[in-house]
């Protein structure tokens, strides 16, 4: 049990665009979402945490507008990179809790997004 | 501001050898403490937390706070424990997670 998943879990765009990546508890309602992001061989930095149907609270330095989130339901959350660019590029994953265990955190996959 | 240090970015080490990854931390408050494991092609996992003082596949961590640390222990380690370690920490009833850089493990035949 405790699965999230990941989608896509990978993507390549063009500067400029927008991408969506969805992040999902399979097995439990999760009553937060984290977006995490990680540079290569560094570590995972918290970039914004969601809770249903509230909006994202995002970490110092996270531009809001660049990176949109959406916590529409207990077992879906949206991270969109809006005008993406090649400096976006990195492993984006997410992570739900409120499934068993206190205060555990269950990781997602991981998204690797490459801007051209 | 709270942070979480791990100096080894690389360890090897021989199977049945021990093995000691080192976490240090500094929080002015009441940190819950974390071990994860992120094995090859794998997403991030909880190996173990302070909090259990449990034992999960041979590992262990005891948090002293006289010291800040968390170390992370087996004594005999095994291949199947190569991968990359990050020690992490929750403040005081948060659940946002602050990650060391991470140690990558490699337990030679």
């Amino acid at each position: 049990g405790a699965v999230v998943s990941q989608h896509p879990s990978r993507v390549i765009c063009k500067s400029g665009t927008s991408v969506k990546i969805e992040c999902r508890s399979l097995d439990f309602q999760a009553t937060t979402m984290f977006w995490y992001r990680q540079f290569p061989k560094q570590s995972l930095m918290l970039m914004a945490t969601s809770n249903e149907g509230s909006k994202a609270t995002y970490e110092q330095g996270v531009e809001k507008d660049k990176f949109l989130i959406n916590h529409a339901s207990l077992t879906l959350s949206t991270l969109t990179v809006t005008s993406a660019h090649p400096e976006d590029s990195s492993f984006y994953i997410c992570s739900a809790s409120g499934g068993r265990g206190y205060n555990e955190q269950f990781f997602g996959p991981g998204t690797r997004l490459t801007v051209l | 501001a709270q942070r979480v240090t791990q100096p080894e970015k690389l360890l090897s080490v021989f199977k049945g050898a021990p093995v000691e990854l080192k976490c240090n931390y500094s929080y002015s408050g009441s940190p819950e403490l974390f071990w994860y494991v992120q094995y090859s092609r794998q997403r991030l996992q909880l190996l173990l937390r302070h909090i259990s003082r449990e034992s999960i596949k041979g590992f262990t961590a005891d948090l002293n706070k006289g010291e800040t640390s968390f170390h992370l222990k087996k004594p005999f380690a095994q291949e199947e424990d190569s991968a990359m370690y990050y020690c992490a920490l929750t403040q005081g009833g948060s659940e946002k997670l602050v990650f060391g850089k991470g140690t990558k493990l490699t337990v030679n035949p």
